[in-house]
């Protein structure tokens, strides 16, 4: 299965625009592009999945260039609860979803 | 109801222990998962139940067995654990239509320490 790489770590401010990158050169055709989002001792929750080109839903937008080696997760106006790991699960469509290291994004004031 | 719970939050247990966890889901998904994640690091998948039948085992040991008694719970049967398998254990739901992926909803998770 196609594994995802992203920066460990980035830091913001409150009120920046944050814009995280993933790595998935192996992608497979059948592979959608997901992005969860974990805080501690919680489970991930699901932000936002696309295939292709650009995907906005009410907390973010997702591009993705036409080779679809690369994403990038884009967060308009982060605030301090926005702080949290941040994954980029490729999706296969037979359920699996295989998480690579994640980035850790640190919101300050 | 968009909420997936597990039970216990925290479970403390001897390497001779029994143990199970258990995880429900309302929502009507028909596909539920068992994902391990140890600190700092990402979720592994170790199970798949689709339509209360087992369609994904990653090389689990045996020690971890999974058991879906109906299509809104799932187990996760404990025994003869190590403390390397101390570690948070997430269950997740979804849909299971095909032609395309779904949406996965995790639960909490429970934190597990095997002494």
């Amino acid at each position: 299965l196609a594994k995802t790489t992203q920066p460990i770590s980035m830091d913001s401010y409150e009120g920046q625009e944050v814009n995280i990158t993933c790595s998935h050169n192996n992608i497979a055709t059948n592979d959608y592009i997901t992005w969860y989002q974990q805080f501690p001792s919680q489970g991930p929750r699901f932000i936002i999945q696309g295939y292709k080109t650009k995907v906005t839903n009410e907390v973010a937008s997702l591009f993705i260039p036409a080779d679809r080696k690369s994403s990038t997760l884009s967060l308009p106006r982060v605030s301090l609860s926005d702080t949290a790991v941040y994954y980029c699960p490729l999706n296969t469509g037979f359920q699996k979803l295989v998480f690579g290291t994640g980035t850790r994004l640190l919101v300050s004031p | 109801d968009t909420e997936v719970t597990q039970t216990p939050k925290h479970l403390v247990m001897g390497m001779t222990n029994k143990k199970s966890l258990k995880c429900e889901q309302h929502m009507g998904h028909r596909a539920m998962y068992w994902y391990k994640q140890k600190a700092k690091k990402p979720p592994e998948l170790m199970f798949v139940y689709s339509y209360e039948k087992l369609s994904i085992n990653e090389s689990v040991p045996s020690r971890f067995s999974p058991e879906c008694p109906n299509s809104s719970l799932l187990n996760l049967h404990l025994h003869a654990l190590q403390p390397e398998d101390s570690a948070l254990y997430l269950c997740a739901s979804s849909q299971d239509k095909a032609g395309g992926p779904n949406e996965q909803f995790f639960g909490p998770g429970t934190r597990l320490t095997v002494l």
